[in-house]
């Protein structure tokens, strides 16, 4: 079965920049997308089609893709960005839909 | 401003036959822009994608849970469902609906969630 690879974890202070990656075999062919995870709450989306951010989101979101690899950019991390981050995309034909082991941001 | 809410029974024994139900508010179901999807997110561990559904009857579902998963939709009551065979009590987990975009591929809005508890 298809699998997205994350990093466990990504620590920064605050106003550093977090980046948080995730690898694929399908990623150059496959959209990605990324959600964020509190504690308690529902997931929300904070980049789409793997550079698009969806509106209410802040500017210091951002993505970008290379290769088998997408990454999740937050500039000027915030106490409130401290979430889980999951990566989303598809398998190589489009079905079926795979997450990501989730990434957990810690803003120390 | 859309919204979905799921609703289903909080505690299950091993064995039994878990329904979930996803009500759908301020969006038609019938919808050509959007599918329709359950997940799944145990503790401590991460979020699992169950299946979608259109609502024509059109469904994709996680291979690893195609054989126990069914997802239907109800355009008479504006809601979508899970059933899920056979449960274990290490598939007691969060479960939540979301709509997915066809057009921008992601899904939102997600419900609340719900807990749901096999033992």
């Amino acid at each position: 079965s298809y699998e997205l690879t994350q990093p466990p974890s990504v620590s920064v202070s605050p106003g550093q920049t977090a980046r948080i990656t995730c690898s694929g075999d399908a990623v150059p062919k496959q959209y990605s997308y990324w959600y964020q995870k509190k504690a308690g709450q529902a997931p929300i989306v904070v980049m789409y089609k793997d550079s698009r951010r969806p509106s209410g989101i802040p500017e210091r979101f951002s993505g970008s893709s290379s290769g088998t690899t997408v990454t999740l950019t937050i500039s000027g991390v915030q106490a409130e960005d401290e979430a889980d981050y999951y990566c989303q995309s598809t398998d190589s034909s489009g079905t079926y839909v795979v997450f990501g082991g989730g990434t957990k941001l810690t803003v120390l | 401003q859309m919204q979905l809410q799921e609703s289903g029974p909080g505690l299950l024994k091993p064995s039994e036959t878990l329904s979930l139900i996803c009500n759908v508010s301020d969006d038609s179901i019938t919808s050509d822009s959007y599918y329709w999807a359950w997940f799944r997110h145990p503790p401590g561990k991460g979020l699992e994608w169950i299946g979608s559904s259109f609502y024509s009857g059109i469904t994709f579902l996680n291979p690893s849970l195609k054989s126990r998963a069914a997802i239907s939709v109800d355009t008479a009551k504006n809601l979508f469902s899970l059933n899920l065979r056979s449960v274990t009590a290490a598939e007691t987990a969060m479960f939540y609906c979301a709509r997915l975009h066809r057009s921008g591929g992601y899904f939102d809005p997600w419900g609340p969630g719900t807990l749901v508890t096999v033992s």
